[in-house]
């Protein structure tokens, strides 16, 4: 069974630019969300998609945004990046919404910008 | 305001003794806390949960001890190995009006020496 698949999973970008990363669920989870890790704040959530509506979303800004489609997978994107979005960008997946029982994170996406 | 802290970064211990991480959490209305594990290069694995109507709740060679009227959790880890070092977070399930987010501590590093 295969687990959650994030891609990239190394990314460099440019002050100013955007930047999309993929998030491909446990197969059969509904539910995606999805974290930012830096040393300095730790783990600090993100949002949260279920069948493709956003369900909860964390205190970032808004150039922070994600989306999901029909088959679950999910994209977060965030434009007009800053040195201070480097970071890992997890992704997790669950069966349900509005449930962490089950949750499996992805190994990750890091982001260095520069 | 309300936060999921840990009280120590970091831990050494020797392998075959036994492990105590330790975690503070603010929000009295948390219901479900969760210990990961995440080793370098790697998500966030699950190790154990814990609803607040426990106290107690064991898994393999891992203990959750969870104390309501000190808000205080702690993790205990039989017999430390080598493969036990990583860093440890603790979490909680911070309701919100729409779904759920899990609410990170800042992390416990552990090392195991031979």
């Amino acid at each position: 069974k295969a687990g959650v698949t994030q891609t990239p999973r190394y990314l460099i970008k440019t002050r100013g630019q955007q930047v999309t990363l993929s998030c491909s669920p446990i197969s059969g989870h509904r539910s995606v969300s999805w974290y930012q890790q830096t040393p300095g704040q730790g783990l600090q959530f993100l949002f949260e998609y279920f069948s493709e509506t956003q369900r909860n979303k964390g205190n970032f800004p808004g150039r922070f945004s994600g989306r999901q489609f029909s088959n679950s997978r999910s994209e977060m994107n965030v434009s007009t990046l800053e040195l201070g979005d480097s970071a890992l960008y997890l992704c997790a997946s669950s069966w349900g919404f509005g449930t962490s029982q089950g949750y499996t994170f992805g190994s990750g996406t890091r982001l260095t910008v520069v | 305001g309300e936060s999921v802290g840990l009280h120590l970064p970091t831990l050494s211990v020797q392998e075959g003794d036994n492990s105590i991480i330790n975690c503070a959490y603010s929000n009295s209305a948390s219901d479900y806390f969760i210990w990961y594990k995440q080793e370098s290069g790697k998500g966030p694995q699950f190790i154990i949960d814990i609803r607040s109507n426990m106290d107690k709740r064991q898994g393999q060679r891992v203990t959750v001890l969870l104390n309501k009227t000190v808000k205080h959790l702690s993790l205990q880890i039989a017999a430390t190995q080598p493969g036990d070092s990583a860093v440890y977070f603790c979490a909680e399930n911070r309701d919100s009006n729409s779904g759920y987010a899990l609410n990170f501590g800042k992390g416990t590093s552990l090392l195991v020496t031979p």
